[in-house]
């Protein structure tokens, strides 16, 4: 079975950093390309960032609003995706869901962790 | 960036109707849509992909229909755990989302 759960969530400060974690289990984060997508309070969903399978060169992409702030990665050893996130900001704050893409298909998302709460506050 | 529009915002619905709702996006994305189902402290479910193909165990009655820039999320005999908020997503390029429909009772 498909499972993803993200841990790392919590409060932090404007300019702080945070690293968000998304376990996977029941298939290779290496060999699926992997999203975060976040969501605002009371709104809607935003793609962040993704990093495409190993077969496809492992490239990253982000979103132009976490642009130079925000890292994507993972570790196989670990079948675990990564968030990296610096110069936190107050619009920053927002659940933040990892999401797989479907093997060899477009980049939609069929699988979503339980999402991770960030809150970025003084 | 593609901007995918949602219509309408709200729509009431009573259990046993029809409800459509409308996604239009800003310039074409051929058929690379999708649509997805949120409700209250859940994460987002995949409903239909390449605009029209249901995904896995996904109930017969979400159908969804459209090419280019105009999409449709049909569902067919509203049932009590059909009321939640919907999402359209285009990955023709970037993945950008439509700022959701939200079925409810009517």
């Amino acid at each position: 079975e498909v499972q993803l759960v993200e841990s790392g969530g919590g409060l932090i400060q404007p300019g702080g950093s945070l690293r968000l974690s998304c376990a996977a289990s029941g298939f290779t984060v290496s060999g699926n390309h992997m999203s975060w997508v976040r969501q605002a309070p009371g709104k809607g969903l935003e793609w962040v960032s993704i990093i495409y399978s190993g077969a496809s060169g492992s490239a990253t992409y982000y979103a132009d609003s976490v642009k130079g702030r925000f890292t994507i990665s993972r570790d196989e050893s670990k079948n675990a995706l990564y968030l990296h996130m610096d110069s936190l900001r107050a619009e920053d704050t927002a659940v933040y869901y990892c999401a797989r893409t479907p093997p060899a298909a477009g980049n939609y998302f069929d699988y979503w962790g339980q999402g991770a709460l960030v809150t970025v506050s003084s | 960036e593609i901007v995918m529009t949602q219509s309408p915002a709200t729509l009431s619905v009573s259990p046993g109707e029809r409800a459509t709702l409308s996604c239009r996006a800003s310039q074409s994305v051929s058929s690379n849509l999708a649509w997805y189902q949120q409700k209250p402290g859940q994460a987002p479910r995949l409903l239909i992909y390449g605009a029209s193909a249901r995904a896995t165990g996904i109930p017969a009655r979400f159908s969804g229909s459209g090419s280019g820039t105009e999409f449709t999320l049909t569902i067919s005999g509203l049932q009590s755990e059909d009321f939640a908020v919907y999402y359209c997503q285009q990955y023709n390029v970037w993945p950008t989302f439509g700022q959701g429909t939200k079925v409810d009772i009517k």
